[in-house]
């Protein structure tokens, strides 16, 4: 009963390094989104994806990159890490058989120094 | 675009009273959607609550209630018997309604409930 599955869940990286946040859904749901939670401003979208193959930006998407190249999985990178960028980072996915209800993964903190 | 505003950063109340948590909404769309979600300590992120726009009767699941007031664009939560594992972050989010790529989750600020013993 995976449901959302974030990796890594702890990261610390130094400015200007790059890294990958995988995330990971059995749900063979549609939509996958990626968000950002910084104090004080709720949960910001960064990009999402309506389906394989596609993705689309969101709010605050400069700085990052994704990919769907597997309707399970979602990918968040950061090609150059800058300090703007420590967060704790959320992936959520959901179809319209879910009744529209978005599940969420545990999140990954992001740290970069 | 659509935006969500929570107007209270932080709440209190005691154990087994009642608290409510405002929310207030702006869309054009007729066909929404709209959460409550709760996120504790651990950061995980727990629907509380949904409520479908063309529904008129107030969403209900056992001491959580609201009251969605769609001409005045507000959904409020209400906890009813506050327990101690109530105290958590709580989330106001819209989400418009249909599929295609306009389909995605917009979220308040939040509000921090403490509940005191």
């Amino acid at each position: 009963n995976a449901g959302v599955t974030q990796t890594p869940k702890f990261r610390v990286l130094k400015t200007g390094q790059s890294m990958t946040l995988l995330c990971a859904q059995d749900m063979n749901h549609e939509y996958m989104y990626w968000y950002r939670q910084d104090p004080g401003m709720g949960l910001r979208l960064i990009h999402y994806s309506v389906g394989e193959g596609t993705t689309a930006k969101g709010e605050v998407p400069d700085g990052y990159n994704v990919s769907r190249l597997k309707k399970q999985n979602f990918l968040l990178g950061l090609e150059s890490a800058a300090p703007s960028q420590t967060s704790v980072y959320f992936c959520a996915s959901c179809d319209r058989a879910s009744g529209n209800t978005i599940y969420f993964g545990e999140g990954s903190w992001l740290t970069v120094v | 675009a659509q935006t969500v505003t929570q107007s209270q950063p932080e709440m209190s109340v005691q154990e087994a009273e009642t608290v409510t948590l405002s929310c207030t909404y702006d869309t054009s769309e007729s066909d929404y959607y709209l959460f409550w979600y709760k996120q504790p300590p651990s950061r995980q992120m727990i629907l509380v609550i949904r409520q479908e726009a063309y529904k008129q009767q107030n969403a209900t699941e056992n001491r959580f209630s609201v009251n969605f007031q769609k001409a005045a664009k507000s959904f409020s939560l209400k906890i009813s018997d506050s327990q101690l594992g109530d105290a958590a972050m709580y989330f106001c989010a819209y989400r418009r309604g249909g599929g295609g790529a306009t389909n995605k989750l917009i979220f308040g600020t939040g509000t921090l409930l403490a509940v005191q013993p």
